[in-house]
């Protein structure tokens, strides 16, 4: 069956350094992945998206890489700030079904 | 712009009761509408996908169902309520098929209680 897995469910970070989270996947040919931010008692809102053939995508203080062989996402925050906190989905398109697969998400929480 | 918005924000049921969860889009055409749930400590589960006005796919098997009666809205219902019902309801829209990307918008989300 279809997996996916966020590294961890909870990270902690002090304010300035680089966040890393990791978004690993088995069974799925995906044409793309996604990266989300989701707010306490909010939905979660779209950062990122990155194509099968992407290694790389940037966005500001934002980098996600993609690699299909070893079939993992890094998603990378720098210079992270205290409102970097939120937790992180990523989520998968699969190339042959069209819906979205969501990871359970990392909690980052950045302190000063 | 687009929006989408969802009531109620909060709701509270027992059990047996029925449910009718509203989610209406704005600023768009022929989108693709989601309904997820989120329960405590878990990911996202999509419930219903719909590409159109009366298409509904249905991705878990449960008491829930989902109706489309008009472009821009979804509604999810339920004629009886389970304790497991309990979560975060979060609709969803994304550009159709032939749009660039698929990034998928969320509305702010119900959350629902079943007592």
């Amino acid at each position: 069956s279809q997996k996916i897995e966020q590294n961890s469910e909870a990270l902690n970070i002090q304010e300035g350094k680089t966040a890393t989270l990791t978004c690993n996947y088995t069974n799925y040919s995906p044409a793309y992945l996604q990266w989300y931010r989701q707010d306490p008692g909010r939905g979660p809102v779209f950062l990122l998206l990155i194509r099968e053939n992407e290694k790389e995508k940037r966005k500001e203080r934002l980098k996600v890489t993609f690699d299909t062989t070893l079939k993992q996402s890094l998603f990378h925050i720098t210079a992270s700030q205290p409102a970097d906190s939120a937790t992180y989905l990523c989520a998968l398109r699969s190339s042959t079904l069209g819906r979205l697969y969501f990871g359970r998400g990392t909690q980052l929480t950045v302190w000063p | 712009s687009q929006t989408i918005h969802q009531w109620p924000a909060t709701l509270v049921q027992p059990v047996g009761s029925p449910l009718s969860l509203e989610c209406t889009v704005e600023g768009t055409s022929n989108p693709n509408l989601y309904w997820y749930r989120q329960a405590a400590g878990r990911g996202l589960q999509l419930l219903f996908y719909s590409v159109g006005i009366g298409q509904i796919s249905s991705e878990v098997p449960q008491n829930l169902s989902a109706s489309r009666p008009q472009d821009r809205q979804f509604i999810l219902s339920s004629k009886k309520l389970l304790l497991s019902d309990s979560g975060f309801y979060l609709c969803a829209w994304s550009v159709g098929m032939r749009g660039r990307y698929n990034e998928q918008f969320f509305g702010p989300g119900t959350r629902l209680t079943v007592l």
